[in-house]
């Protein structure tokens, strides 16, 4: 079965620094990647995805996410830190369903706090 | 604007009084999920439709069902909560494969 880890459950950055949220998958076949964020009583929204093609991933609110095949990772990045990303993160892993559409399986988030 | 939309945002019901959450979208996609997401987890998926194909995960109880009458309906019915039911209940929807998941605002169940 695949699956995801993010490593550290709360980063706390200074507003204007750089953001790296760490994620590690584990997978046997190539995976499908997303970076999901989670804003307080609110569902999910995609950040980004990989899936095939370039391994360096650019999604919404100046995030990206590079592809390491050969360490496993995934990790998102952000040059410069808004209050507005205070959020939780979510890396996920996706399976296709033998019913139809995908599986994801989650990390257990990653809370980012934004400091002045 | 194309969205999926959960009614009600805040749900409070008994200890096993049973409990509808609804979930609609406008994007006209096949496949439709629910997920269960408790306080300071990452979500679970319960289930999910093809279409009218219901699909369960091998672990969700049987207290959770679902139906969806139409492709922009579905709805999780939970037929006797339990305190350990309570927490957010997240609806996704997706085109077939592998495809970016739209996930609803979700509806927030408490259980007295």
């Amino acid at each position: 079965a695949q699956s995801v880890t993010q490593l550290g459950s709360h980063v706390s950055v200074s507003e204007g620094a750089l953001v790296l949220l760490r994620c590690n998958y584990s997978s046997s076949v190539p995976p499908y990647l997303f970076w999901y964020v989670q804003y307080p009583n609110q569902g999910l929204q995609l950040l980004l995805k990989y899936t095939t093609g370039a391994t360096l991933v650019k999604g919404i609110n100046g995030f990206e996410a590079e592809f390491k095949k050969s360490e496993t990772s995934f990790h998102l990045t952000k040059p410069s830190a808004h209050m507005s990303d205070a959020a939780e993160y979510f890396c996920a892993v996706s399976d296709i369903l033998t019913g139809g559409g995908n599986k994801l399986t989650f990390g257990t988030g990653t809370q980012l706090k934004v400091e002045l | 604007d194309a969205m999926v939309i959960q009614n009600p945002r805040y749900q409070v019901t008994q200890f096993g009084k049973p409990v509808t959450l609804s979930c609609s979208q406008t994007l006209n996609h096949n496949v439709m999920y629910w997920y269960q997401q408790k306080s300071s987890q990452a979500p679970k998926l319960l289930f999910h439709y093809y279409d009218k194909d219901f699909n369960n995960e091998a672990d969700t109880p049987d207290n959770f069902q679902s139906r969806r009458p139409n492709t922009s309906f579905c709805f999780l019915d939970i037929r006797s909560p339990g305190l350990g039911d309570a927490a957010m209940y997240l609806c996704a929807t997706s085109r077939p494969g592998v495809d970016e998941q739209f996930f609803g605002p979700g509806t927030r169940l408490t259980v007295l």
